[in-house]
């Protein structure tokens, strides 16, 4: 079942510019949380937030959530050549489980 | 290093033939989890377990087994591999409680022919 849908599925800027990406799901959430995965390599977690949580900060990432709208996205700034990956977003932690579930995936690519 | 080692990294098989992925952590974590990556569909959640001895089934269990008889290793087994089996397959960890996410092996690209 898919439950994080990202936005944009593709997305490209240039070196220094901001990247937003959203994700939207469908029901209620303990967590969510943003992976980055360069290309056929492990994902690589960048932050989770909590369910009562609204923003979170991580370097020149920034996350929001809106559990009213069933949303998060994350911000990245000032973005570098090194930050093009695919970017996941994840659900879990509903009734206490580990049942994680991803999104497919926004493509970033920041062009030098 | 704290790290999640799979192997084996490639593996090219023959329908039927059982086999074992091999998934060790080195962080004393509790929740580890298998994920198959597939082209158009993203990481699908195989099986996953909380602790030693308790394993649960994720979205995409059928045609898998699993088992969690020590706290560092979640072997994942296809007893008789089928062709919709070749993906790219990832097992994770993390600490349960803990704010972080999971750490994730670097994967093993299998093929069944």
């Amino acid at each position: 079942s898919q439950q994080g849908e990202e936005d944009p599925q593709a997305l490209s800027i240039q070196e220094g510019e901001n990247a937003t990406m959203n994700c939207s799901y469908k029901t209620s959430i303990n967590n969510l949380q943003w992976y980055r995965q360069n290309s056929g390599r492990g994902l690589v977690h960048l932050i989770l937030i909590r369910s009562n949580e609204r923003e979170k900060h991580s370097g020149r990432l920034r996350v929001t959530l809106d559990t009213s709208k069933k949303s998060s996205s994350l911000l990245i700034t000032a973005s570098r050549a090194a930050d093009t990956a695919s970017y996941f977003c994840a659900t879990g932690g509903q009734g206490g489980s580990e049942k994680l579930v991803f999104g497919k995936g926004t493509k970033l690519t920041v062009n030098p | 290093e704290a790290q999640v080692t799979q192997n084996p990294r490639y593996l090219i098989t023959v329908t039927g033939k059982k086999l074992t992925v091999t998934c060790s952590q080195n962080m004393n974590h509790e929740y580890m989890s298998w994920y198959r990556q597939d082209p158009g569909l993203g990481l699908r959640q195989i099986y996953y377990s909380m602790n030693v001895e308790v394993t649960d089934k994720g979205d995409v269990p059928e045609g898998y087994k699993v088992s969690r008889k020590e706290k560092r290793n979640f072997p994942l087994i296809l007893e008789s591999p089928s062709p919709n089996q070749t993906s790219l397959y990832f097992c994770a960890s993390r600490e349960s409680g803990g704010k972080g996410g999971y750490t994730f092996g670097s994967g093993t690209r299998l093929t069944v022919v």
